[in-house]
């Protein structure tokens, strides 16, 4: 299987725990992007990467939220000190130039 | 500040009618839209994208139609068969300062036999 992978599928912690997931893109795309989603809600832009370098983060992301991208392959979102509203899909996508991103499975995070 | 907007949560069609989901943005920056589709339990699949330099684009049962003047755009599916029953998102990205993408919040189209 060739596609995005993520890992874990699902998770579960308790508030003010650390989590940590991991996303493994199409193996010749430049560009990695995190994705938070909620029910009823489309993909919410989090950062994205080009190659090694964050390019871009959301101005929304509190600085709980840290992701890295280490030598350009795969990708890892850290959220700190997690909090009930951080309960979501966290989406991983890649793409190389400007076409159609190719999202991975998604990583469904619950926050009791 | 919603820049993407879907405002039909829903839709149903026919089998075999035509499909037409619609998406208007705000950001005159936006050049580069693409539409997805997504079914549950599963990451969003790209579909069909289109330029600002064009108005149509097609892939098979999919167009995609470009109203800049208006920031509309919609996605045409002829004919709808129930396999297209799926939510569907529309994005779009202004790629001269950034690759970062704006969706929307989805419309949950319903193809009925």
């Amino acid at each position: 299987d060739t596609g995005v992978s993520q890992n874990p599928r699902h998770k579960i912690t308790k508030r003010g725990q650390n989590v940590t997931f991991r996303c493994d893109p199409i193996s010749e795309h430049n560009r990695l992007y995190w994705y938070r989603q909620t029910l009823g809600q489309g993909p919410e832009f989090l950062t994205y990467f080009q190659n090694e370098a964050q390019l871009e983060k959301s101005r929304l992301l509190s600085d709980r939220f840290s992701a890295e991208r280490p030598k350009g392959s795969f990708s890892t979102l850290e959220i700190q000190r997690t909090e009930q509203g951080d309960s979501a899909m966290y989406l991983c996508a890649s793409n190389y130039g400007t076409g159609g991103q190719f999202f991975g499975p998604g990583t469904r995070l619950t926050v009791l | 500040d919603q820049q993407v907007k879907q405002n039909s949560p829903s839709l149903s069609v026919q089998e075999g009618r035509i499909s037409i989901l619609n998406c208007d943005y705000t950001n005159s920056m936006f050049d580069y839209f693409l539409w997805y589709k997504k079914y549950p339990a599963e990451g969003p699949t790209f579909l069909i994208s289109i330029s600002s330099i064009k108005d149509k684009n097609e892939d098979g049962r999919f167009t995609v139609f470009l109203n800049k003047s208006a920031k509309h755009l919609s996605l045409h599916i002829v004919p709808s068969q129930p396999g297209d029953s799926a939510v569907y998102f529309c994005a779009a990205s202004a790629t001269s300062g950034t690759y970062k993408y704006i969706f929307g919040t989805g419309t949950r189209l319903k193809v009925l036999a």
